[in-house]
């Protein structure tokens, strides 16, 4: 059963310190979303790629955020330096763009970050 | 520019009766509409699509949502409500007709089911 795995589940960690989200897209999926959610602003669109090429970054805070495709099966989301506001649960979503698709996307079940 | 409103933010229901859960869209052209569920602490599930074939979509766990052009909405619905369907449910249409995967989410509905 093909699912989109996201690491770690849960993080707590110490304002200021560096804290790196990995997802492994579902094989063969050429889209890879992160989204994150909080209580207070709901899903945000973080950033997106397309065939491992960033396509929009703006929804991140782009001096302590960035996100990367090192490989097909690899994204990552990395906060340096992490502050409190920044706890939230990040998702990471995949989906197939092709001739005629529907445009769905597959989450991962987050990683659930508290920073202290 | 591509929108989605969902009209109760909470839906309270008795187990065994019937589910009704509203989203009207806006879009500029002919939109894919879809329909996810958040259990607590998990990841969001598809749970329909629209995508311009039967205006009357089925899903899954017994679920099914009904585009309606002349009222723009996409209300979701099930005839009886079971525990298990106590979540929220986001209603999303896509950014551009499915060309990015780029969705809109909805604010959420959240749905107890009372025993």
């Amino acid at each position: 059963d093909a699912r989109v795995t996201q690491t770690p589940r849960d993080k707590v960690t110490e304002m200021g310190q560096e804290v790196t989200m990995r997802c492994q897209p579902i094989l063969g999926h050429n889209t890879v979303f992160w989204y994150r959610q909080t209580m207070k602003q709901g899903l945000e669109l973080l950033a997106y790629f397309r065939n491992r090429a960033p396509l929009d970054d703006s929804g991140m805070p782009k001096d302590r955020f960035s996100a990367e495709m090192p490989d097909a099966t690899l994204a990552t989301l990395k906060i340096q330096p992490s502050e409190p506001r920044d706890s939230a649960v990040y998702f990471c979503a995949s989906g197939l763009v092709s001739t005629g698709g529907s445009g769905e996307l597959f989450f991962g079940e987050g990683s659930r970050l508290t920073v202290l | 520019a591509q929108s989605v409103t969902q009209l109760d933010s909470h839906v309270s229901v008795s187990e065994g009766t019937p589910v009704l859960l509203r989203c009207n869209y806006s879009s500029s052209y002919s939109p894919s509409l879809f329909w996810y569920v958040q259990h607590p602490n998990k990841g969001l599930q598809l749970l329909l699509k629209y995508t311009s074939a039967a205006t009357l979509v089925k899903g899954i766990n017994g679920f099914e949502a009904e585009f309606k052009k002349s009222e723009t909405s996409f209300h979701l619905t099930k005839p009886s409500a079971h525990m298990s369907d106590a979540a929220e449910y986001f209603c999303v249409v896509s950014a551009d007709g499915g060309a990015t995967n780029k969705l809109i989410f909805g604010t959420g509905t959240l749905l107890a089911v009372q025993p």
